[in-house]
C-alpha cells in the first residue's frame, strides 16, 4: 500500500500568516492527489484535486503544488473559517490511503 | 443539489453484523464510481472500500477485507456496506462519498456512527 505522510501534525498560526502543510507519498503517485479541509463534527471537505486543482467554490488562497511523491497545500492568508485539520489522499492506487492530518490552530 | 444521506449506524456487539446505506440525489448515480471512508472516534479518515459505477471493480482495505461486503443499486441510486464479523476498532463514523473524475471524494454524505462494544 502507498502510506502518505503529512508534515507537521499541527500548526499554530495567526489569522493573516501564510500556512504551508506538506505530504509525502512513499512512492510516486503523479498528480493524483487531494486535498481536504475537516472541521469538527463535520463531513471532510474536497479542496485541491489532483495536486493543484482547486474545487469549485473554494477561495483562492487555498493552493496546491507538486507531483510524484511531494505535494504541498499552501492558505496564503489564514482566516478565521480556515482553523480545522487538513487531510492528503492519493488516488494512484485504487486503494486509497489519507495521510495523518494537519491541525491548524489559533495561536 | 448532490446530497449523500447515510443511514443504518447503531450499537452492535463484537462479532455482529451491521448494515450501512447510502441514499444518492441531485446527480446521475449510475456514472460514479462510490466510495465508503470511516472515522473512528478522535482519529484520521481512514478509506474502506470502494465499487465502479457498474459494480466491475470492487477494492477493500485489507482491515476490512473478507467481513465487508459493498454493493448498489443503481436503479434505487443506493449504495450498500454489509459489515459482518465485527470488532471494536471499526468503531467509527462511516461516510459515503462520491469519486470525482480526477480522482478524490468531492461529495460526502454527513456520516453514520457505528458503535462496536458489548
Amino acid at each position: 500500500d502507498i502510506q502518505m505522510t503529512q508534515s507537521p501534525s499541527s500548526v499554530s498560526a495567526s489569522v493573516g500568516d501564510r500556512v504551508t502543510i506538506t505530504c509525502r507519498a512513499s512512492q510516486g503517485i503523479s498528480s493524483w492527489l487531494a486535498w481536504y479541509q475537516q472541521k469538527p463534527g463535520k463531513a471532510p471537505k474536497l479542496l485541491i484535486y489532483a495536486a493543484s486543482s482547486l474545487q469549485s467554490g473554494v477561495p483562492s488562497r487555498f493552493s496546491g503544488s507538486g507531483s510524484g511523491t511531494d505535494f504541498t497545500l499552501t492558505i496564503s492568508s489564514l482566516q478565521p473559517e480556515d482553523f480545522a485539520t487538513y487531510y492528503c489522499q492519493q488516488a494512484n492506487s485504487f486503494l486509497w490511503t489519507f495521510g495523518q492530518g494537519t491541525k491548524v490552530e489559533i495561536k | 443539489e448532490v446530497q449523500l444521506v447515510e443511514s443504518g449506524g447503531g450499537l452492535v456487539k463484537p462479532g455482529g453484523s451491521l448494515r450501512l446505506s447510502c441514499a444518492a440525489s441531485g446527480f446521475t448515480f449510475s456514472s460514479y464510481s462510490m466510495n465508503w471512508v470511516r472515522q473512528a472516534p478522535g482519529k484520521g479518515l481512514e478509506w474502506v472500500s470502494s465499487i465502479s459505477s457498474s459494480s466491475s471493480y470492487i477494492y477493500y482495505a485489507d482491515s476490512v477485507k473478507g467481513r465487508f461486503t459493498i454493493s448498489r443499486d443503481n436503479a434505487k441510486n443506493s449504495l450498500y456496506l454489509q459489515m459482518n464479523s465485527l470488532r471494536a476498532e471499526d468503531t467509527a463514523v462511516y461516510y459515503c462519498a462520491r469519486e470525482g473524475e480526477l480522482g478524490g471524494a468531492d461529495y460526502w454524505g454527513q456520516g453514520t456512527l457505528v458503535t462496536v462494544s458489548s
